[in-house]
């Protein structure tokens, strides 16, 4: 059972471009969490979703960010018009059940130069 | 979530057990206490949880305390690959929300 598969891994962007990170959650989890990692700084909670609903998007920035989790296929994290300081580490987590442990990604390191 | 208190880093020794602390005074009656760790470069790994009573899995075990207000993480025989960022977070029974991770405890093994 393959885990929380992320891709890319790493992204370059210039500033002003658009960014498309993807999730593909773990089998038969239909729970779907998306965090930011800041260089030297702790995990942010960014947005919660399960099919084709968002339940909680308390920690996305208000503008440029989106994020969706489609019936069939990834879950996207959609930045249009990057600018430097979104620079950071991406995570996913999936999971089945509400308040069943998270499982994690990798990652996507985007670099916004 | 409720908040939580760990120390900034411990070190320990390889083959020597490993005590991670967290206070956790504000805890309400329906919070779990989980525990995660961050390996250097990777996404966080879920460790373990508990709401009552002390709990034993094949990676750590969780003592909580009688009051609910502390618990402590125990690996009882650190390696190198041990060496990681150790979150305790608090998350509701009832809640699907995500979690709130805090600064955690930067562990550091020696060999």
């Amino acid at each position: 059972n393959a885990g929380v598969m992320q891709n890319p891994r790493h992204l370059v962007r210039r500033r002003g471009q658009e960014a498309r990170l993807r999730c593909s959650p773990m089998k038969g989890h239909s729970h779907v969490y998306w965090y930011r990692q800041l260089p030297e700084e702790g995990l942010k909670f960014m947005v919660y979703l399960q099919k084709e609903n968002i339940i909680d998007e308390s920690g996305m920035p208000k503008e440029r960010f989106s994020a969706e989790f489609p019936k069939e296929g990834p879950s996207i994290l959609r930045i249009q018009q990057v600018v430097r300081g979104d620079s950071a580490a991406y995570f996913c987590a999936s999971s089945p059940l509400d308040n069943s442990p998270l499982h994690f990604g990798n990652g996507t390191r985007l670099t916004v130069t | 979530d409720a908040k939580t208190t760990q120390p900034n880093s411990m070190e320990s020794n390889e083959e020597e057990p490993v005590h991670l602390p967290c206070n956790h005074s504000t805890i309400s009656g329906t919070d779990y206490i989980h525990w995660y760790r961050q390996l250097p470069s990777q996404g966080p790994e879920y460790v373990i949880h508990g709401l009552t009573s002390n709990v034993n899995n094949r990676m750590a075990s969780l003592a909580i305390a009688e009051d609910r207000k502390s618990s402590t993480l125990i690996l009882h025989r650190a390696t190198l690959r041990d060496a990681a960022v150790y979150y305790c977070i608090l998350r509701d029974l009832g809640g699907a929300d995500g979690l709130t991770f805090g600064k955690g405890t930067h562990l550091i093994i020696q060999p």
